[in-house]
Order: C-alpha cells, then structure tokens, then sequence
C-alpha cells in the first residue's frame, strides 16, 4: 500500500518570495510517479508537476520545482515567487503503474499568500 | 479540446434516497477515475474504469458503484444515502491503459458537489 504525508496543515508566505510545501511518501514499489496538485476554492484539482521514481533530475514547471530526494522517501514543492494566485490547498500524490489510474493523495497543504 | 466535464456540480439529497453522477471525460480518453474528498477523510479513491470494465476500486461500501459506457463516458451510483456521502465528488480522465507511463496525467473535472440532509 502507498502512504503519502504532508506535514504541513497551512502557511503562510509574503508575496514575491519562495515557499516549500514538504510531501513524505511511502511505498514498496521501485516504480512510481510522484504529483503535485492545486486545488483553488472552485474546487478543480489542477496539475502542476510530476517525478518519476527513476528520473534523476529534480523536475521543474515554470515557477514550480520538485526537490526529489529518494532515500528520505521526500518529495517536497518549491513555488518561487508567490503570486496572490497561489493561495490554494496544494496536494502531493503518488501513482504506482499497478495500480492503474489510482492517485493516493495526503492530506494536503492550505497555502495563504499575504500581500 | 474541452476539458473533463462533470453534471450535475451541486446537488442536495435526503438520508435514504439514491444519486447518480455523471462525467464525460476529455475526448479519446478511455480511463475515468472517481475520488471522494471530504474535511475528515481527505481525497479518497472511488474506483477506476478503463473500456468500460472497473479496473481497481477503493475500500468503500457496496452502495458505491458505478460503469462506464462505450463512449467512455462514466457514471456513479449512491444507494440508500447517509450523512457521511456529503462531499466533493471529482472525476479524473486519463490516456492511460495498463502499463501507461508513471507520468500518465489524470485531467480532473471541477466536481460534484453533494449534499446529504
């Protein structure tokens, strides 16, 4: 079974500066894939970005990169330059191909970005 | 090319009665995926179709169900709905069949959001 944790209930961050959102994981898996989700108050799940298990570079999305750090089962978020538009519920999840299409997602991350 | 559309978004039911929702995933897509989130439980894994057959399901009751059409268009079910059914009810479509890359992308649609008086 997949566990995925975020530590991290709510934040807040000044506008024009940098946040990290951690994410944990846990799986018996060698193959998996690793999200990042936002969630506005609309209630969409947009995409932001994705590592695989076996990809040795940290994956980046414009102002969004993944701090991939396999032996401490960590895949922490890294938004760079908070704009009012991040304030959002940010959710880590993972994928394992057996699985199918099922995302085990964490609890998720209440980030506020203040003016 | 439109996005994942989900009908009703809001809907209010009774204890007892039943709920059917709908999604209509992106176009070519065979995969649809269903997810609970609610304050308590967080997003939890309803169950998966692909061409129409349930792939994998969550850990939920009976009263869970759901199918998919030829279309690709999928649909699920609540029976005999409880206080504890309110929630969001996202539905996520995808490319993937078994075996798709780890970085197969699920497309969420904006939710159903369902409310047990």
């Amino acid at each position: 079974a997949q566990k995925i944790t975020q530590t991290q209930p709510g934040m807040f961050v000044q506008e024009k500066e940098a946040v990290t959102l951690d994410c944990t994981y846990d799986t018996s898996d060698q193959s998996y894939g690793l999200f990042w989700y936002k969630q506005p108050s609309s209630g969409e799940m947009i995409f932001l970005i994705y590592q695989g298990s076996y990809d040795e570079q940290n994956a980046t999305e414009g102002r969004y990169s993944l701090n991939f750090q396999k032996a401490r089962k960590s895949a922490n978020l890294v938004i760079s330059a908070s704009q009012l538009g991040d304030s959002a519920m940010y959710f880590c999840a993972m994928r394992v191909p057996n699985a199918g299409n099922m995302l085990t997602f964490g609890g998720g991350t209440r980030l506020m970005v203040k003016p | 090319k439109a996005g994942v559309t989900q009908t009703p978004r809001y809907l209010i039911k009774t204890r007892g009665q039943q709920v059917t929702l709908s999604c209509s995933p992106i176009s070519g897509h065979r995969s649809v995926s269903w997810y609970q989130q609610t304050p308590g439980q967080g997003l939890q894994f309803l169950f998966e179709y692909f061409s129409e057959t349930q792939r994998n399901k969550g850990n939920f009751p009976g009263r869970f169900s759901g199918r998919q059409f030829s279309n690709s268009r999928s649909e699920m079910n609540v029976s005999t709905l409880e206080l504890g059914d309110s929630a969001l009810y996202l539905c996520a479509s995808s490319s993937g069949g078994p075996g798709a890359r780890g970085d197969n992308e699920q497309f969420f649609g904006p939710g159903t959001r369902l409310t047990v008086l």
